[in-house]
């Protein structure tokens, strides 16, 4: 089944304590993403990849350090969380560059940062 | 700033009746829109899109209308059904990037 898994579903941790999100895609795309959602403000990209060890800044990037060492995977650290970024946490593929493609999202990752 | 917004945050409609949700983008390099459906507990879905060549984009009960003069675009659901209830987004694209409105909750009453 095509799809994007992101792992964990639910984390709940402590200021400065690092963690990753892990994100894959089996679709082969190109193009990977990733987004947070906040009440009132949507969805907000934080990163992106357009092709493998190719990634770029998105509109909120500050706190967020992303990489694409292979296509299927572009996981999400956050080397010292704050409690600003408590949010619901979305990755998301394309086959090819984001703007003119279909993006494929996964599940969510809800983290809570006390 | 932002780019494109959904100044209807929740819209209620009958079952059956059309419902219309509403989007207006202030970017104009923007020239690819789609629309995503959300449910609780899952990552958003494609629905429809519509390039800005086109001013309107059919799909069994959903239609999505450009127009690029008012920078705005709509989309029409007929009729409603209880299981299109849920948060949609407009996004606006332009080659590396999607930008996404802040979303309509739509409730259908039955």
């Amino acid at each position: 089944e095509a799809q994007v898994t992101q792992n964990p579903r639910y984390l709940i941790t402590v200021t400065g304590k690092k963690l990753t999100v892990t994100c894959s895609q089996n679709m082969n795309h190109e193009y990977m993403s990733w987004y947070r959602q906040d009440p009132g403000l949507g969805l907000r990209q934080i990163y992106y990849s357009m092709n493998v060890e190719v990634t770029d800044k998105g509109d909120v990037p500050e706190g967020y350090k992303v990489s694409r060492k292979e296509k299927r995977n572009f996981p999400l650290i956050l080397e010292s969380p704050s409690p600003n970024q408590t949010s619901l946490y979305f990755c998301a593929s394309s086959l090819f560059q984001g703007g003119y493609n279909e993006q494929f999202f996964g599940p969510g990752t809800r983290l809570t940062v006390l | 700033d932002q780019q494109v917004k959904q100044n209807s945050p929740s819209l209620s409609v009958q079952e059956g009746r059309i419902s219309i949700l509403n989007c207006d983008y202030t970017n104009s390099m923007f020239d690819y829109f789609l629309w995503y459906k959300k449910y609780p507990a899952e990552g958003p879905t494609f629905l429809i899109s519509i390039s800005s060549i086109k001013d309107k984009n059919e799909d069994g009960r959903f239609t999505v209308f450009l127009n690029k003069s008012a920078k705005h675009l709509s989309l029409h659901i007929v009729p409603s059904q209880p299981g299109d209830s849920a948060v949609y987004f407009c996004a606006a694209g332009g080659n590396e990037k999607l930008t996404f409105g802040t979303g309509t909750r739509l409730t259908i009453i039955p």
